[in-house]
C-alpha cells in the first residue's frame, strides 16, 4: 500500500513536444505529491510539488494535473527541450511521516 | 537558499578502509536524512534524523554509522564495505520532521573495490 508506480520507463519526445509521465500510488492518507529532477551524476532536484487540495499547479512550462478520485498523478512538460532531458521521479508523503516514497523513475530524453 | 552540501564527490575505497561522508546544511533545517541510490533507481531511505536524534534506520548494516554531531552537520561513517555498497549517497534535509519537502545535496560516488 505504500507503493507508487510510475510510468513510462523511458520517453523520448521531439523538442517542442509535450512530455508526460504518470504515477498512481494507493494509500489515500499521502498529501504531498512532489515531482523531483535528476542529471546524471547529480542529486534530485525538487521541481514542482502538489497536495490533494488542489487538481493543478503549474509552473513555468511545468504542470503537475491531480486526480483523487483515481489516486493519480501526472507530469506534464510543455515546449520540451533537450535540456530536459533526464530522470523524473514523482513521490509522495504524508505531514509526519518522515518518508518519501518514490515512484521508479522515468528516463526522459528530448529529441533536437 | 536551498543548498545541500556533501563531501567529498567521489570516494574510492577499499574493503577493509574506514572513510567518513560529510553533508552541511545552513539553511536551519531540524530533519536530515541519508540515501543511497543505485545506477536507474530511486533513492532508498537509510536513516532519517530529527532535531538531532535518529528517529529512523531502514534496517541498514552497522558497517554504515551515522552520526549528526549539531543541526547543521551530518556524517555516514564507512567500514568494511562490501563491492555492492558502491552507490550515490545522497543526503537530504528537511524543514523538520512533520514538512515532507526535502532538498537533497549532489551526492557522493562511491566505489568499494
Amino acid at each position: 500500500q505504500q507503493q507508487v508506480k510510475q510510468s513510462p520507463q523511458s520517453l523520448i519526445v521531439q523538442k517542442g513536444g509535450i512530455s508526460i509521465i504518470n504515477c498512481a500510488y494507493e494509500n489515500t492518507a499521502f498529501d504531498y505529491f512532489p515531482w523531483y529532477q535528476q542529471f546524471p551524476g547529480k542529486g534530485p532536484a525538487l521541481l514542482i510539488a502538489i497536495r490533494p487540495d488542489v487538481s493543478e499547479k503549474k509552473e513555468g512550462r511545468f504542470t503537475i494535473s491531480f486526480n483523487k478520485s483515481a489516486k493519480q498523478f501526472s507530469l506534464h512538460i510543455m515546449d520540451s527541450q533537450p535540456g530536459d532531458s533526464a530522470t523524473y521521479f514523482c513521490a509522495a508523503s504524508k505531514r509526519g511521516f518522515q518518508k518519501l516514497v518514490f515512484g521508479t523513475g522515468t528516463r526522459l530524453l528530448v529529441s533536437p | 537558499d536551498t543548498e545541500v552540501t556533501q563531501t567529498p564527490k567521489h570516494l574510492v575505497m577499499g574493503m577493509t578502509n574506514k572513510k567518513s561522508l560529510k553533508c552541511e546544511q545552513h539553511m536551519g533545517h531540524r530533519a536530515m536524512y541519508w540515501y543511497k541510490q543505485k545506477a536507474k533507481k530511486p533513492p532508498e531511505l537509510m536513516f532519517v534524523y530529527s532535531y538531532e536524534k535518529l528517529s529512523i534506520n531502514e534496517s541498514v548494516p552497522s558497517r554504515f554509522s551515522p552520526e549528526c554531531p549539531n543541526s547543521s552537520l551530518l556524517n555516514l561513517h564507512l567500514h568494511a564495505l562490501q563491492p555492492e555498497d558502491s552507490a550515490l549517497y545522497l543526503c537530504a534535509s528537511s524543514q523538520d520532521g512533520l514538512k515532507e519537502t526535502q532538498y537533497f545535496g549532489p551526492g557522493t560516488r562511491l566505489l568499494v573495490l
